[in-house]
């Protein structure tokens, strides 16, 4: 089962605006990561957020959490035609480091940058 | 470039015969990860690998296992393939448990 879910599903803006996507979850998390897909190929990682921080940023990327609401979002900024993929949140509840980091991914959202 | 290698890249087979997917991981990776990737959907965990002892499983049956080895390469075999199992079979690998996760490109399994 998916814990996450990611909303919206697709989405599509033309080169230059900003893309948000929105990240839910159901139970209590040590940390959330998002993650880009090219082309159904292997994931690369973009941010790892912590239970107990609010906000990060990573060049035009900017990842929010509110571990009240059990949301985060993502912001690219100034989106270009190569951000074009889909983009998966997924989180860890794993408190230990003995116990397995098993992340649950939502479905995805899938960006579509228009030139 | 993750520095996490899978082969095959594609993989065709029919039910009930039995496949070994490989992965190479980072030198210093303690972790290696499974994960099967269904067309459409995000990545299912299949089971985690710590310092060569599987640490967690996900919900899968016992007919996928797997092996990690000390020079940090991996193996995740299927028994008695069904039709479901077509998907993405994704490595990823990590120095600890908690951190970020470096994937692999992926093994495409499909069936005649």
């Amino acid at each position: 089962s998916q814990q996450g879910e990611e909303d919206p599903q697709a989405l599509s803006i033309q080169e230059g605006e900003n893309a948000t996507m929105n990240c839910s979850y159901k139970t209590s998390i040590n940390n959330l990561q998002w993650y880009r897909q090219n082309s159904g190929r292997g994931l690369v990682h973009l941010i790892l957020i912590r239970s107990n921080e609010r906000e990060k940023h990573s060049g035009r990327l900017r990842v929010t959490l509110d571990t009240s609401k059990k949301s985060s979002s993502l912001l690219i900024t100034a989106s270009r035609a190569a951000d074009t993929a889909s983009y998966f949140c997924a989180t860890d509840a794993n408190k230990g480091i003995q116990g397995a980091q098993k992340l649950v991914f939502g479905q995805g959202t899938r960006l579509t940058i228009n030139p | 470039e993750t520095g996490v290698t899978q082969s095959p890249t594609h993989l065709i087979k029919t039910r009930g015969q039995q496949v070994t997917l490989r992965c190479s991981s980072q030198s210093g990776h303690n972790t290696v990860s499974w994960y099967q990737q269904a067309l459409g959907q995000g990545p299912q965990f299949i089971f985690q690998y710590y310092r060569e002892e599987e640490n967690g499983r996900g919900n899968f049956p016992p007919r996928f296992s797997g092996l990690q080895f000390p020079n940090y390469s991996s193996e995740l075999n299927v028994n008695a393939l069904e039709l479901d199992d077509s998907a993405l079979y994704l490595c990823a690998s990590s120095p600890w448990i908690g951190e970020k996760l470096f994937f692999g490109s992926g093994t495409q399994l499909s069936f005649l």
